[in-house]
């Protein structure tokens, strides 16, 4: 069974350029969360997704957004891309969604690096 | 609702053993453990769940204390393997649906 898949691995943009990022779940895997992690910051939960639907969502502003298609390949959207914006961006998938005994199955990760 | 993590940092030598603590302000239903090795995936090592039970995975176990909101990381007879960041997440409710919080992280580095 193929795991989570994540691309583009590395991504260099410009401050105020805007970028998707795309990740593809577990087969059979209906949620999709997203989260940015960095340095000390540890990972911080963007929104997830399940079914096409947005469950949830951190405290982010609203220059990240993100949808879900109905094969739940999910896309994650920055726009106006700021210095701070740099970080790993994490995707996870589950069978469930997120739940008290639901494990998550992580992608390796999309590394953007604003300049 | 982001759990605290402690020590922030451990460094070990082969053998050796660690505990890293995670602990929440908020009432917990369940702890999950995930490690991350450096510029790898977060891999999933266990969930514990309400009722103070303990969970393994080769040589590295957990307790959950519910009353005290906390949980701890065992890691015996450390191996190099081991080395990574291990992140503690506890499970939250907005908007009507569950969210996942992380701690910040415990770096583990053993050496031989």
């Amino acid at each position: 069974k193929a795991g989570v898949t994540q691309t583009p691995r590395y991504l260099i943009k410009t401050r105020g350029q805007q970028v998707t990022l795309s990740c593809s779940p577990i087969s059979g895997h209906r949620s999709v969360s997203w989260y940015q992690q960095t340095p000390g910051q540890g990972l911080q939960f963007l929104f997830e997704y399940f079914s096409e639907t947005q469950r949830n969502k951190g405290n982010f502003p609203g220059r990240f957004s993100g949808r879900q298609f109905s094969n739940s390949r999910s896309e994650m959207n920055v726009s106006t891309l700021e210095l701070g914006d740099s970080a790993l961006y994490l995707c996870a998938s589950s069978s469930l969604g997120t739940g008290i005994n639901e494990k998550l199955f992580f992608g390796s990760g999309t590394q953007l690096s604003v300049l | 609702q982001q759990p605290v993590q402690s020590p922030q940092a451990v460094i070990l030598r082969e053998g050796e053993d660690a505990v890293i603590n995670c602990s929440s302000s908020k009432a917990l239903y369940s702890v999950h453990w995930y490690r991350q090795k450096h510029g790898e995936a977060p891999v999933f090592l266990m969930i514990l769940l309400k009722g103070g039970e303990q969970k393994g995975h080769d040589k590295i176990s957990a307790s959950f204390n519910e009353k005290k909101q906390q949980s701890s990381l065992y890691l015996t007879a450390s191996q190099l393997s081991y080395s990574g960041t291990y992140f503690c997440g506890t499970v939250g409710r907005t908007y009507n649906f569950n969210k996942f919080y992380f701690g910040s992280g415990t770096k583990l580095n053993v050496k031989p």
